[in-house]
């Protein structure tokens, strides 16, 4: 347990479909952050936020939508995906933004688009 | 960020010290040397990081040359469960670009019985 929960564990989705991942840290930390990985691809950094102002966008597209309504939750809204979508989606926090400090991970969503 | 060079797969033995070497030859003088490790399908699991002084806890030690252009991630004691892929990321340039890690593709540590 790293005190990153994420929800639901497994997701599949049609290419019309409206859904949102949800991440919580109890960890009292300030940043929190989306990852993207792809079968047999590393890990790519998505969106960051910082006391909950996004503060990274990696170039994302508008199908991917995130919120983070405080600094303990964060959502990634989901619509009209693709079937190249189908990845594992994980959340991170660390205590915050700057250099040094360490993130930790929840478990991920495992997204399946169909 | 500077780039790192990793092995793609290791093996070790059970109960043997697994040293996993990482090259960052490019690393400028703010950047954290981090390591995480990733078990199947799982999110990634936070080991060590360190500046420039060589740093230990719980689960492993890291190893930093003197020029930073290199380090080394040692697992004391290593047991089936440490069987993972290992990231090694250097990050933190400037405090600017925070804390992003851009992971690659790691080493395999397979360790046996």
């Amino acid at each position: 347990e790293t005190g990153v929960t994420q929800t639901p564990r497994h997701l599949v989705m049609g290419m019309t479909n409206k859904k949102s991942l949800k991440c919580e840290q109890h960890l009292g930390h300030n940043a929190m952050y989306w990852y993207k990985q792809s079968a047999k691809k590393p890990l790519e950094l998505m969106f960051v936020y910082n006391f909950k102002e996004q503060t990274e966008n990696n170039s994302v597209p508008s199908r991917f939508s995130p919120e983070c309504p405080n600094s303990s939750h964060l959502f990634l809204h989901l619509h009209t995906l693709q079937p190249e979508d189908s990845a594992l989606y994980l959340c991170a926090s660390s205590q915050d933004w700057g250099r040094g400090y360490e993130q930790y991970f929840g478990p991920g969503t495992r997204l399946t688009v169909t | 960020d500077a780039k790192t060079t990793q092995p793609p797969s290791m093996d070790c033995a059970e109960g043997r010290a697994a040293n996993l070497p990482c090259n960052h030859s490019t690393i400028s003088g703010n950047e954290y040397v981090y390591w995480y490790r990733q078990i199947h399908s799982q999110g990634p699991q936070y080991i060590i990081h360190g500046l420039k002084n060589n740093e230990t806890n719980e689960m492993a030690s890291l190893i930093i040359t003197e020029d930073r252009k290199s380090s080394t991630l040692i697992l004391p004691h290593a047991t089936l469960r440490d069987t993972a892929v290992y990231y090694c990321i250097v990050s933190g340039k400037n405090n600017n670009a925070g804390n992003m890690l851009t992971f690659g593709g790691g080493t395999r540590l397979m360790v046996k019985p």
